[in-house]
């Protein structure tokens, strides 16, 4: 079947430290690969995606690579700030099929002064 | 990108009483919406996806008596909790696909917090 494991979490981190949050998927097809954020109380912003293979999605100076030989599309930020917490949900979509989102199980990041 | 709107964003009902949530997608058309609840601390459980002009298409054990979606036009849908009790009190969030040539997105919504009293 098609999921999604994220790296679990919470996670802690000061200002300016470097930011990974792991994403792995399996899937029956090819699909796209998001990044979506959720800040307290609100619903779910689209983040970055990748739609293929060695695609490189980037927003905020968030990054994430789509890797098809290790299935996998790993959050990045080089530098956080305070504003960056918030949970953070991987999720992919096929291209064939219902095109529904299979989201991981969020994590959440905490970004302390 | 795409912009999707909820409404209300906060509603408090009686228990056994009905509320509608709405959801439209501002600057484009939306042939399929989806329905979320999430409950807190937790991702989103998909309840079911709504297809315009046509019945919505419900997950496994969701109510869909319990649940009406209605998809009555391109840019609206709405979930109607009938009935309400204070187990369906929830965070509630719609997306809606947008078909794009570099392949389709998915933009959520504001999401609905009801509570049921």
């Amino acid at each position: 079947g098609n999921s999604v494991t994220q790296m679990e979490g919470p996670v802690t981190l000061s200002e300016e430290a470097f930011l990974t949050i792991n994403c792995t998927y399996t899937a029956t097809g090819y699909p796209s690969l998001f990044w979506y954020v959720q800040y307290p109380g609100e619903g779910l912003q689209l983040l970055l995606k990748a739609t293929k293979a060695d695609d490189k999605g980037s927003n905020k100076g968030f990054e994430a690579t789509y890797r098809k030989e290790t299935t996998s599309f790993h959050l990045e930020k080089g530098s956080v700030q305070v504003s960056d917490s918030a949970v953070y949900f991987c999720a992919l979509i096929l291209i064939q099929g219902a095109q529904k989102l299979v989201f991981g199980q969020g994590t959440r990041l905490t970004i302390n002064p | 990108g795409a912009v999707v709107s909820q409404h209300p964003s906060r509603v408090i009902c009686k228990s056994g009483t009905s509320v509608k949530i709405e959801c439209r997608s501002l600057d484009f058309q939306a042939t399929t919406m989806f329905w979320y609840r999430q409950f807190p601390k937790q991702s989103l459980m998909l309840m079911a996806t709504s297809n315009e002009g046509s019945k919505a298409t419900y997950e496994q054990g969701v109510e869909k008596d319990k649940f009406l979606i209605n998809h009555a036009s391109l840019t609206l849908s709405t979930l109607t909790v009938t009935s309400a009790h204070p187990e369906d009190s929830s965070f509630y969030i719609c997306s809606a696909r947008v078909f794009g040539s570099s392949g389709n997105t998915i933009y959520f919504g504001e999401g609905s917090w009801l509570t049921v009293v």
